[in-house]
C-alpha cells in the first residue's frame, strides 16, 4: 500500500504570517496535485506539478514538486483569512496500471484575523 | 446550473433503510467518481466509471451497489449500512478517466 503523508496535520497562524505545508512518499509520483477544501464543499484543485524541481506560483501560493519527485510543498506568503481550508495533496504513482489519485489525510489550516 | 451538484447534501439513516446518493454533472465529461472521506483518513476512491462502464472497483462493500445511466448521471445505492459508514460521499468527473478531476459538494451521511 503507497502512503502519502502530509505535515503538519493541523495548523493555525496568525494573518501575515508566513507557511510552509509538506506532502512526502517513499515512491515516485509521476505526477502531484494540490487541493484546497473549505467546509462543506469538495476539493478544488489548485496546482498539478509533473517535472521534478518545478515551481509553480498561484499569487500567494507557491508549490515545489521534489528533484527526486516524491516530495512536494506549498508554500503560502502572508496568509489571508480566506485562505482558512483543507489543504489536500494527491499524487498518481509512476508504473502503477491505473490513473488512481492517492490522497494524504491533508493539512487543517486556520488564519485567524 | 454548472458543475458537479450532488443531493441530498445530508442524510440520516437507520442500519435498515435502502437510499441512493445523486450525482450530476453538467460539465460533459465522460468519467464520474465515488470518493468516502472519513475523519482521519484519506479520501478513498470506490468506484471509477468512465463512458458508463465501471473501470475501478476497489474492493467496496457490497451494500454500496453504484448506477450509472449515462455519461451525465451517477448514483451511489446503499442499503444495510453500518454506523462506520457515516461519512462524507464525494463524487467527481473528469473528461477522461485520468484527467483533471471536478468535485462536488459532498453529501454527509449519517448511519444510526
Amino acid at each position: 500500500t503507497q502512503l502519502l503523508e502530509q505535515s503538519p496535520q493541523f495548523l493555525s497562524i496568525q494573518e501575515g504570517e508566513n507557511l510552509t505545508v509538506y506532502c512526502n512518499s517513499s515512491s515516485v509520483f509521476s505526477s502531484l496535485q494540490w487541493y484546497r477544501q473549505e467546509p462543506g464543499e469538495g476539493p478544488v484543485l489548485l496546482v498539478t506539478v509533473v517535472t521534478g524541481g518545478e515551481v509553480k506560483k498561484l499569487k500567494r501560493l507557491t508549490f515545489q514538486f521534489g528533484d527526486a519527485r516524491k516530495d512536494s510543498s506549498l508554500h503560502i506568503t502572508a496568509a489571508q483569512p480566506g485562505d482558512t481550508g483543507l489543504y489536500l495533496c494527491a499524487g498518481r504513482y509512476s508504473g502503477a496500471g491505473s490513473y488512481q489519485l492517492t490522497f494524504g489525510k491533508g493539512t487543517k489550516l486556520s488564519v485567524i484575523p | 446550473e454548472t458543475g458537479v451538484t450532488q443531493t441530498p447534501r445530508h442524510l440520516v439513516m437507520g442500519m435498515t433503510n435502502k437510499k441512493s446518493l445523486k450525482c450530476e454533472q453538467h460539465l460533459g465529461h465522460n468519467a464520474m467518481y465515488w470518493y468516502k472521506q472519513s475523519a482521519k483518513k484519506p479520501l478513498e476512491l470506490m468506484f471509477v466509471y468512465s463512458l458508463e462502464e465501471r473501470v475501478e472497483n476497489n474492493s467496496v462493500p457490497s451494500r454500496f451497489s453504484p448506477e450509472c445511466p449515462n455519461s451525465s448521471h451517477l448514483f451511489l445505492h446503499l442499503h444495510t449500512l453500518q454506523p462506520e459508514d457515516s461519512a462524507l460521499y464525494l463524487c467527481a468527473s473528469s473528461r477522461g478517466w485520468g484527467d483533471e478531476q471536478f468535485f462536488g459538494p459532498g453529501t454527509r451521511l449519517t448511519v444510526l
